[in-house]
């Protein structure tokens, strides 16, 4: 039959702009949490992580917030480029000592 | 320090060939994980060897098999290749359980 791909939530931004990727996981047990970007032909980039006894964690342009309450996961990117263009994914370790990744958000940066 | 390498980068085989794909960690790593991603699926863990030692195993069938080497490197097969094989073959590396894994650029398979 005929292949279906995933319906990736798509995030339009304007340059300069601060863009935000949101995230739902799925096991309230998870301890830990990633960011990755994937661009084009390329394998996913670690950004950033957090655990779960915190709720905020800060790199260089890119903030995770977690709220275990409701099992979001949220990457806040400022002053968004062009180079910021990629398809976002949010993981949570799984018991089996692996991550599970969600599906993944594109970023559109238009200059 | 060079990232994860793996080869080859792209392939083309046929249903019913098999096919070994190799990893090279980042130097020091000795946790090596395999994932499967599509665009139907997205990405799947298929196993994970640490220390020579396949530690973890995700739900792929037999047909998915993989080892680890004395100097972490990796590889992984898969026999009696069927269409839906056909993926990015992604690798990632980490010096600890699992966690904070780099990835590989992938190997690019193709299954016709």
């Amino acid at each position: 039959g005929e292949s279906v791909g995933l319906h990736l939530p798509t995030l339009s931004v304007q340059e300069g702009d601060n863009s935000i990727i949101n995230c739902a996981y799925s096991n309230s047990a998870s301890d830990y949490f990633i960011w990755y970007k994937q661009e084009s032909g390329k394998g996913p980039q670690f950004i950033i992580d957090i655990r779960s006894n915190m709720d905020k964690r800060q790199g260089q342009r890119v903030t995770v917030l977690l709220n275990k309450t409701v099992k979001h996961l949220s990457l806040q990117i400022a002053a968004t480029q062009p180079g910021d263009s990629a398809v976002y994914f949010c993981a949570e370790g799984g018991s089996q000592g692996n991550l599970i990744f969600g599906k993944g958000t594109k970023l559109s940066v238009k200059p | 320090k060079a990232g994860v390498t793996q080869t080859p980068r792209y392939l083309i085989k046929t249903r019913g060939q098999q096919v070994t794909l190799s990893c090279s960690p980042i130097s020091g790593h000795r946790s090596v994980s395999w994932y499967q991603q599509t665009p139907g699926q997205g990405l799947q863990f298929l196993f994970e060897y640490f220390s020579e030692t396949q530690r973890n195993k995700g739900n792929f069938p037999g047909r998915f098999s993989g080892r680890q080497f004395s100097n972490s490197r990796s590889e992984m097969n898969v026999s009696t290749l069927e269409l839906g094989d056909s993926a990015l073959y992604l690798c990632a590396s980490s010096s600890t359980a699992a966690l904070e894994q780099f990835f590989g650029p992938g190997t690019r398979l193709t299954v016709l």
